[in-house]
């Protein structure tokens, strides 16, 4: 069974810093799964955040964490990593890790269960 | 790139609820769906505009042959009740990836 596990949320005041992680089991954590970040602020839609291949090679990100958030992944530790720095209040919300279906596909087949960033003085 | 999406829809029982999304050039794009109860996580449910994963029933349906694409569900029942997000995915564009507004699903 394919499981993704995100942790690291918390409450933190603005322009701190937090890392997250998401830990995948049940399936190949390689370079054949792309994985994505995607956030959802209380009572608000879904956001994508940042993504990267499966090798780790290329990553992208929305352009309201450009230049703050940094996405990494350790493929022999089964791990994807978001490390937000420079935190703002609009940065609260359940950030999900997500999984993309294979290689050149664009839908994500699986999800985390989410956890909970919670940016305030 | 946005994609639009009504922000509210709502259907009988044992009707059919039609859910739109609106963005430039759309048929362009494989379009892809989602649903999430409250408190869940996402969950795929129509993928490159009509396909299924195994387990989401037949009830479930997408097409995007002209704008808007537009998931739809027929036969609602009360656990459909929830909101749902297309999105799609262009390699080429920053960002890459982009979901719609959202529409929350009422069954009456």
């Amino acid at each position: 069974e394919v499981q993704l596990l995100e942790s690291g949320g918390g409450l933190v005041q603005p322009g701190g810093s937090l890392k997250l992680s998401c830990a995948a089991s049940g399936f190949t954590f390689s370079i054949d799964y792309a994985m994505s970040w995607v956030r959802q602020a209380p009572g608000r839609g879904l956001e994508w955040v940042s993504g990267i291949t499966g090798s780790g090679t290329t990553t992208s990100y929305a352009a309201s964490v450009k230049g703050r958030f940094t996405v990494s992944r350790d493929n022999s530790k089964n791990t994807l990593i978001l490390q937000m720095r420079s935190l703002r209040l609009e940065d609260t919300a359940t950030y999900f890790c997500a999984r993309k279906a294979g290689w050149g596909r664009g839908y994500y087949d699986e999800w985390g269960q989410g956890t909970l960033v919670i940016v305030s003085s | 790139y946005v994609l639009t999406q009504p922000p509210s829809v709502s259907v009988a029982p044992g009707q059919t609820a039609t859910i739109t999304c609106h963005g430039d050039n759309i048929a362009t794009y494989n379009v892809h769906w989602y649903q999430q109860r409250p408190g869940r996580a996402p969950v795929l449910v129509v993928h490159d505009d009509d396909d299924r994963p195994s387990g989401i029933p037949e009830r479930f349906s997408g097409s995007n042959s002209g704008s808007p694409a537009t998931l739809t569900i027929s036969r609602v029942e009360a656990g459909d009740e929830a909101d749902y997000f297309c999105q799609v995915w262009d390699r080429t564009r920053d960002p890459p990836d982009v979901f719609g507004t959202g529409t929350m699903l009422t069954v009456l």
